[in-house]
């Protein structure tokens, strides 16, 4: 079963500044994808960025990229001009490729705090 | 577009009475519903999938006959919680997926926070 890790509980940054977030799996699959996703104190889940697997191209969404590192199973997402709107608790996730497997799977999720 | 309605928000019951939340899509039809529960501070579990008229598929240690997944259209999917205890107070989530050529991919009801006195 494919399982997704993300090693840091909580993590904080200055407003303006860069954060790293990060977030290994594990899988033998050779397709999938992968998600980050953002639960603000609302806890509406909203998506940040995806990555397919086969894409080499790291995706990026304005102020939001990832290093996807598929040898080493490594996908992290960097936030840049961090704003205080960017507090919230991450996840990232994993899907299959295979047909039949739609679920995703999560990691355990990093607090972010945004400091003014 | 790929609009979610969960209702209610939220919900406080009995201890033994039943509860039954629902999630409807508004502005697209969706195949699979994935049902998640997340408890104060942790990630979100997924407790059970289900495709429009079929039976739902349940996690492993989820238990089906208290958790009742109901998809009887591509719109709409109900979970109900029956005689409910005070240790399944939590927030549940609803997701209806459309499927990845749609376009619409996985979407996210704005979730259920349920309180069982």
């Amino acid at each position: 079963a494919q399982t997704v890790t993300q090693s840091q509980p909580e993590m904080s940054v200055q407003e303006a500044e860069t954060v790293t977030l990060s977030c290994t799996y594990d899988t033998s699959e050779s397709d999938y994808y992968l998600f980050w996703y953002k639960q603000p104190p609302s806890r509406q889940m909203i998506l940040v960025i995806r990555q397919e697997a086969y894409k080499q191209q790291n995706a990026t969404e304005n102020r939001f990229s990832v290093n996807f590192q598929k040898a080493a199973k490594s996908f992290s997402l960097k936030i840049s001009d961090s704003q205080l709107g960017d507090a919230a608790m991450y996840f990232c996730a994993y899907r299959s490729a295979q047909g039949g497997s739609e679920k995703l799977v999560f990691g355990k999720g990093t607090k972010l705090t945004v400091n003014p | 577009g790929a609009v979610v309605s969960q209702h209610p928000s939220r919900v406080i019951c009995k201890s033994g009475t039943s509860v039954k939340i629902e999630c409807r899509s508004l502005d697209f039809q969706a195949t699979t519903m994935f049902w998640y529960r997340q408890f104060p501070k942790q990630s979100l579990m997924l407790m059970a999938t289900s495709n429009e008229g079929s039976k739902a598929t349940y996690e492993q240690g989820v238990e089906k006959d208290k958790f009742l997944i109901n998809h009887a259209s591509l719109t709409l999917s109900t979970l109900t919680v029956t005689s409910a205890h005070p240790e399944d107070s939590s927030f549940y989530i609803c997701s209806p997926y459309a499927g990845g050529g749609t376009g619409v991919g996985y979407t996210f009801g704005s979730g259920t926070r349920l309180t069982v006195v």
